[in-house]
C-alpha cells in the first residue's frame, strides 16, 4: 500500500518560535496535499489544500500567514506554523492524495508549544 | 455545510461482543464514506470505503452499510477483541473529494 511519511513525529517548542512539519509521499505522487487538525477528542478539521506547484488554498478561520504551506514537489509537502503560541498545540496530519483521487493518511505530528 | 454526528462516543464492552457504531451525516449529496481507526497519538488507517452507490462493503469482522436517503452509516465489527480498541472515525466525502469526518467512537474492549 501507499506510504505516507511524517517529520518530526513530535514536536515540542517554545511559543514565538516556527516549526516546520514535513510530509512525504514515498511510493506515489500526491497532485493534492490536504492538511489537518485535531485537537483532543476532536475531529479533524481541514486546514488548507494545495495542488503542487500552486498556492494553498485555506479553510474559514485559518490563518495563511501563520500556517504557510509548500507544496514544491509531487512528493513533498511543508506546513510551517510561524510565531507558534500555546493554542496551536495540536496533532497536524497531512492526507495526500494521487492521481486516482485515492486519498491516504499520514501517522500526524504532535505539536507541542511551551 | 456538512456535518457529521457519530453516535455513542464512547464504548466500553467485553471482549466477544458485537457492535454497531452509527455516523450520520447532514447533506446526502456524498461521493463516498469512509470509516477510518485511529490508534492514540497515531494517525488515521483506513478501514472500509463505501461509493455512493453501493449499500455495504465487507472486511473480515468488519460490515459498514450506508443508507444515503437517510444520511446514515454503521460499522458492525463482529466478535470483538482487546485489539479493535481504538477510535473509529467515519468521513463522508463530497464532490470535491474533501471529507468532512465525525468526533469519532472511543472503542474499549476488555478481556
Amino acid at each position: 500500500g501507499a506510504v505516507v511519511s511524517q517529520h518530526p513525529s513530535w514536536v515540542i517548542c517554545k511559543s514565538g518560535t516556527s516549526v516546520k512539519i514535513e510530509c512525504r509521499s514515498l511510493d506515489f505522487q500526491a497532485t493534492t496535499m490536504f492538511w489537518y487538525r485535531q485537537f483532543p477528542k476532536q475531529s479533524l478539521m481541514l486546514m488548507a489544500t494545495s495542488n503542487e506547484g500552486s498556492k494553498a488554498t485555506y479553510e474559514q478561520g485559518v490563518e495563511k500567514d501563520k500556517f504557510l504551506i509548500n507544496h514544491a514537489s509531487l512528493t513533498l509537502s511543508t506546513l510551517t506554523v510561524t510565531s507558534a503560541h500555546p493554542e496551536d498545540s495540536s496533532f497536524y496530519i497531512c492526507s495526500p492524495k494521487d492521481g486516482a483521487d485515492t486519498q491516504y493518511f499520514g501517522p500526524g505530528t504532535r505539536l507541542t508549544v511551551l | 455545510k456538512q456535518e457529521v454526528t457519530q453516535i455513542p462516543a464512547a464504548l466500553s464492552v467485553p471482549e466477544g461482543e458485537n457492535l454497531v457504531l452509527n455516523c450520520s451525516f447532514t447533506d446526502s449529496a456524498i461521493y463516498n464514506l469512509q470509516w477510518f481507526r485511529q490508534d492514540p497519538g497515531k494517525g488515521l488507517t483506513s478501514l472500509l470505503l463505501i461509493q455512493s452507490s453501493q449499500r455495504e462493503q465487507t472486511s473480515g469482522r468488519l460490515n459498514a452499510s450506508l443508507d444515503k436517503s437517510s444520511g446514515r452509516s454503521t460499522l458492525y465489527i463482529a466478535a470483538s477483541q482487546p485489539g479493535d480498541s481504538a477510535t473509529y472515525l467515519c468521513a463522508a466525502v463530497r464532490g470535491s473529494y474533501i471529507p468532512t469526518f465525525g468526533r469519532g467512537t472511543s472503542l474499549i474492549v476488555h478481556p
